[in-house]
């Protein structure tokens, strides 16, 4: 398994201001990825992450609204820009691990975020 | 703290009840699924995986059962308690060229268990 933290783990923000929310991983990992859980939602991939080279977004999700960092095999930034109220949402990190069936996805405890 | 099943269907159960939570997936080529349990303001807790080779695969006090037929996949909970009211999750898995994969959600399930 693994132990992720993100920081912060909620925030209120102003519209307009942008939030940079950190994921540090306990173990170095490959892969790290992105969610977004609106409120009473599932939790749908923003982006996957990894270390070297580009984030892959998904469709809907692009990197002047999202840009990611991943400078090394333990660490993740995901930037929220520019925030509207439609970006309030749970914003969760996670890392893929190989499990016994497959690959494990392990997440953190989410980024609470409130736009006003 | 806030719940994250506002929207979501819930199932009411009486503690020591087995639960069968229900979940439809989309992608026929998908060959791996999981289920998540998120407990308020939590992230997700993996509980249990199977493998689209199989159609049954049992843990403790959970079994996951895989109907590819009708692309569907159930969780069951023997001996319900209250520390399992939660989310719970199912996803499907999908490969990247890079050998690793994603995850795709489904819409979730509110347990609410009852002393």
């Amino acid at each position: 398994s693994a132990v992720i933290s993100q920081k912060p783990s909620r925030d209120i923000c102003q519209r307009g201001t942008s939030l940079t929310i950190q994921c540090q991983v306990d173990s170095q990992v490959t892969m790290m990825f992105w969610y977004r859980q609106q409120p009473g939602q599932s939790l749908t991939l923003i982006a996957t992450a990894n270390q070297g080279s580009e984030a892959t977004y998904e469709s809907g999700f692009v990197i002047d609204k999202f840009p990611i960092s991943r400078p090394n095999l333990t660490f993740s930034t995901l930037t929220v820009s520019n925030m509207s109220p439609e970006d309030s949402s749970i914003y969760l990190c996670s890392v893929d691990l190989q499990g016994a069936g497959g690959n494990e996805q392990f997440f953190g405890p989410g980024t609470r975020l409130t736009v006003l | 703290g806030e719940s994250v099943g506002l929207h979501l269907p819930t199932l009411s159960v009486q503690e020591g009840d087995n639960s069968i939570i229900n979940c439809a997936y989309s992608n026929s080529a998908s060959d791996y699924f999981i289920w998540y349990k998120q407990e308020s303001g939590k992230g997700p807790q993996f509980i249990i995986d199977i493998r689209s080779n199989m159609d049954k695969r049992q843990g403790q006090r959970v079994t996951v059962l895989l109907n590819k037929t009708v692309k569907h996949l159930s969780l069951q909970i023997a001996a319900t308690q209250p520390g399992d009211s939660a989310v719970y999750f199912c996803a499907e898995s999908r490969c990247m060229n890079s050998g690793y994969s994603t995850l795709t959600f489904g819409k979730g399930t509110m347990l609410l268990v009852s002393p």
